[in-house]
């Protein structure tokens, strides 16, 4: 089965650093780009930025670059998102998808979700 | 930055069509995704270049797009299609944009 398994629930101070993992299986990581998506409370989607597992290579959306780094380990099939002094406004949940394969053909393949609380 | 406009909600009875809308600058000459999502739940992808559904979507989703504005319809409306959809296109070939979703009442 293809899945994507993301890392629990964080409930971190701010100005905390945080490092939520996704971990895909059951396909060839390295073939398709990850996706990782924003969702504050009540709110719509937001796309943060991807990776290319294969390279580690990286777009963001102008609103997230420089506020989070998107990095990844192919040896273990694993996204990472990630912040270095966390605001009460990163509150929200934080999914991970998988690219069908081109920027037209969609994410396929989402994980659970991570909730991220930032709260002192 | 490339934005997309959705209706916030879209009311439709059990068996009738409904049709949401994404509007934005040029969208035709893009490629539209659309995705469901019900509460407490992850997004499932629904449409992908514009009109393809993907194995297991039921046949009564369907999309299309052109000009400035992409369409998801779907037919015979369902209790069970009750959800928040998004639609998603590209800015630019490296940056995503998601509409802000419409919630779809099935009443």
């Amino acid at each position: 089965e293809v899945q994507l398994v993301q890392s629990g629930a964080e409930v971190k101070k701010p100005g905390e650093s945080l490092r939520i993992s996704c971990k895909g299986s059951g396909y060839s990581f390295t073939s398709n780009w990850i996706t990782w998506v924003r969702q504050m409370p009540g709110k719509g989607l937001e796309w943060m930025g991807r990776i290319d597992p294969s390279d580690s290579y990286t777009n963001y959306s102008p609103s997230f670059q420089g506020h989070v780094t998107i990095s990844g380990d192919k040896s273990i099939n694993t996204a990472y998102l990630q912040w270095s002094s966390l605001k009460a406004s990163d509150t929200a949940m934080y999914f991970c998808a998988r690219h069908r394969g081109g920027n037209g053909d969609g994410m396929d393949v989402w994980g659970q979700g991570t909730t991220v609380t930032v709260a002192s | 930055s490339y934005e997309l406009t959705q209706p916030p909600s879209v009311s439709v009875s059990p068996g009738q069509t409904a049709s949401i809308t994404c509007s934005g600058d040029k969208l035709g000459d893009k490629y539209a995704c659309w995705y469901q999502q019900k509460p407490g739940q992850s997004p499932v992808l629904v449409i992908y270049q514009d009109s393809k559904r993907p194995s297991g979507i039921p046949e009564r989703f369907s999309g299309s797009n052109s000009g400035n504005a992409a369409t998801l319809t779907i037919s015979e409306t369902q209790a069970m299609d009750e959800a928040d959809y998004y639609c998603q296109a590209w800015d630019s070939s490296t940056v995503g944009v998601f509409g802000g979703g419409t919630k779809l009442t099935v009443l």
